[in-house]
């Protein structure tokens, strides 16, 4: 099977702009996970999303967003980016279901930088 | 905010020797997971203890969790230059799905 895979994998913005990152799965999960890493603050989580619905959501302001398809395939946007957005951003897939916590298989990330 | 603290920091050994690491989290937990990183990529899945299981073996990999101490630790034995990376712990709390993870351990194994 195909690991999760993200794209693009590097990105440059300036501040106010906004970006949107992708996210697919691997072939037959239904819940797809986005974090966010930085030196500073380490792996946050940003939500979770299974069929389509939002399931779990993090503490990130209003401006970070996602959504899920109805094959699975997942985005995030963050409006209005500020310097403090350059991070990695992990995307993660998992069978979902009413499993707690499953075992999350990431991506290689989105590399964003905001000048 | 992270749930798991992980202690050491940062481990240098030689190859061939063990590396232990240590993570304490706050809440009750569903399970605890570890993962491997290297160098600014993916994370990779390495183990799953849930919490009512007190140890787990996988290869070279031991864990251990006490749900009691709220701690987990994890073992890497006869290290090899590969096992070069940051590994992280993640807690799933009883009534939550997200993970929540720790800072980390960056371990550097000396050829």
């Amino acid at each position: 099977k195909a690991g999760v895979t993200q794209t693009p994998r590097y990105l440059i913005k300036t501040r106010g702009q906004q970006v949107t990152l992708s996210c697919s799965p691997i072939s037959g999960h239904r819940s797809v996970s986005w974090y966010q890493q930085t030196p500073g603050q380490g792996l946050q989580f940003l939500f979770e999303y299974f069929s389509e619905t939002q399931r779990n959501k993090g503490n990130f302001p209003g401006r970070f967003s996602g959504r899920q398809f109805s094959n699975s395939r997942s985005e995030m946007n963050v409006s209005t980016l500020e310097l403090g957005d350059s991070a990695l951003y992990l995307c993660a897939s998992s069978p979902g279901g009413t499993s707690l916590g499953d075992e999350q298989f990431f991506g290689p990330g989105t590399r964003l930088t905001v000048l | 905010s992270q749930q798991g603290e992980e202690d050491p920091q940062a481990l240098s050994i030689q190859e061939g020797e063990n590396a232990t690491m240590n993570c304490s989290y706050k809440t009750s937990i569903n399970n605890l997971q570890w993962y491997r990183q290297n160098s600014g990529r993916g994370l990779v899945h390495l183990i799953l203890i849930r919490s009512n299981e007190r140890e787990k073996h996988s290869g070279r990999l031991r864990v251990t969790l006490d749900t009691s101490k709220k701690s987990s630790s994890l073992l890497i034995t006869a290290s090899r230059a590969a096992d070069t990376a940051s590994y992280f712990c993640a807690t799933v709390p009883s009534n939550d799905y997200k993970l929540s993870f720790g800072a980390g351990t960056t371990v550097t194994v000396r050829a």
